[in-house]
């Protein structure tokens, strides 16, 4: 019940165009979706995250699609770069301990070709 | 924006030695910070949540009188890893919650134990 489940795992993408990772949850208790970007042997850096009683967040070209009935949620990268490539990651928060625990979807490792 | 430290970036040690890692607040105060395992190529996983002036919280799986983890200060938590094998060799990073329960994450520490 703690899973986040991440599609697709690697995404190639055509500069310009529009990038979009997708997750999934089971945990209704979930209260929190960061989404994170990493690169090549670099830590994890917040992108973007929304709150499940919003559908829908945008941060110049990264939006995050909610569909809480649905329980998913979705990254879009509009005019993809190449400096976009990366590897995302969707994560999910728990309210147990605190409110402290990220659980991580498996990544999407995105190519943005020129 | 807050920004999080880990020294060192990279270490290489003979197997049988222990091996430090700190982990680094830099502009603000973190009572709770987390120390995650990555493997190449794969998720992050939470290996244990380390609060301020108390023990660690350790995963189901994680050994804890082999990852040693130390919370002195607000802005500090260590991680030893005690008589390191080759099958320890990984990325590990950590995170620091703020006051408004966002993590932020440092850049990595990328251990191999030969």
């Amino acid at each position: 019940q703690q899973q986040v489940k991440q599609s697709p795992q690697s995404l190639i993408v055509q500069k310009g165009g529009i990038s979009i990772i997708n997750c999934a949850y089971e945990n209704t208790a979930f209260d929190y979706f960061p989404w994170y970007q990493q690169f090549p042997g670099k830590g994890p850096a917040l992108l973007i995250a929304i709150r499940p009683d919003v559908s829908e967040k945008k941060e110049g070209r990264f939006t995050i699609s909610f569909n809480k009935s649905a329980k998913q949620f979705s990254l879009h990268i509009m005019d993809s770069q190449p400096g976009d490539s990366a590897t995302y990651f969707c994560a999910a928060r728990s309210p147990e301990g605190g409110g402290n625990k990220l659980t991580f979807g498996t990544g999407t490792q995105l190519k943005v070709e020129l | 924006g807050a920004v999080v430290s880990q020294h060192p970036s990279w270490v290489i040690c003979k197997s049988g030695t222990s091996v430090k890692i700190e982990c680094r607040s830099l502009d603000f105060q973190a009572t709770t910070m987390f120390w995650y395992r990555q493997f190449p190529k794969q998720s992050l996983m939470l290996m244990a949540t380390s609060n301020e002036g108390s023990k660690a919280t350790y995963e189901q799986g994680v050994e804890k009188d082999k990852f040693l983890i130390n919370h002195a200060s607000l802005t500090l938590s260590t991680l030893t890893v005690t008589s390191a094998h080759p099958e320890d060799s990984s990325f590990y990073i950590c995170s620091a919650r703020d006051q408004r329960g966002m993590q932020f994450f440092g850049p990595g520490t990328r251990l191999t134990v030969l």
